[in-house]
């Protein structure tokens, strides 16, 4: 099976404007889950969707969004930039437990 | 407040040895729990999980133990190899339909020396 794929891997936008990201899951995954990585503060959990449904919610101001399609690809959004909003942001899809990560996409905001 | 600990930054081992990483967790509802392998650029790589309903679990060169009265795991690498060198995250989840969401904790970065 072929893995977790995000696009784009890199992006560049300045304070201030809006982004998408894209995550294509496993096949058969419904699950899928959103993470930020900075060097302050690691890992940390945005939302998962499962059935087109947002399940879970972490502790992200209303900018960060997402959504998930009928075929389980999801995306997410982040409005109105901040210098701050510079991460790696990874997807995870799974179908129990266990998730699965794609290479993800490293945001700067200049 | 940070729910899940690694209270080690770094671990340097020689080749062949046993690497062995630590995590520590504060919340009790927590009921399964993850190690992942980290290059840089990369995202992170299942490697081993447990619930717990267990103790321990083995895959190939690879052990979690789980100790729950002291909210502690272990991450056991037998033998450690050049190539196990990484940053290596414990994750935690609590359950039901929070499968989804997975705690992390800082990461330990893996040096194994030829």
């Amino acid at each position: 099976k072929a893995g977790v794929t995000q696009t784009p891997r890199y992006l560049i936008k300045t304070r201030g404007q809006q982004v998408t990201l894209s995550c294509s899951p496993i096949s058969g995954h419904r699950s899928v889950s959103w993470y930020q990585q900075t060097p302050g503060q690691g890992l940390q959990f945005l939302f998962e969707y499962f059935s087109e449904t947002q399940r879970n919610k972490g502790n992200f101001p209303g900018r960060f969004s997402g959504r998930q399609f009928s075929n389980s690809r999801s995306e997410m959004n982040v409005s109105t930039l901040e210098l701050g909003d510079s991460a790696l942001y990874l997807c995870a899809s799974s179908d129990v437990i266990e998730q699965f990560f794609g290479p993800g996409t490293r945001l700067t905001v200049l | 407040d940070q729910q899940v600990k690694q209270n080690s930054p770094s671990l340097s081992v020689q080749e062949g040895r046993i690497s062995i990483l630590n995590c520590d967790y504060t919340n009790s509802m927590f009921d399964y729990f993850l190690w992942y392998k980290k290059y840089p650029a990369e995202g992170p790589t299942f490697l081993i999980s447990i619930s717990s309903i267990k103790d321990k679990n083995e895959d190939g060169r690879f052990t979690v133990f789980l100790n729950k009265s002291a909210k502690h795991l272990s991450l056991h690498i037998v033998p450690s190899q050049p190539g196990d060198s990484a940053v290596y995250f414990c994750a935690a989840s609590d359950g039901g339909t929070s499968y989804g969401k997975l705690t992390f904790g800082q990461g330990t970065i893996l040096t194994v020396h030829p």
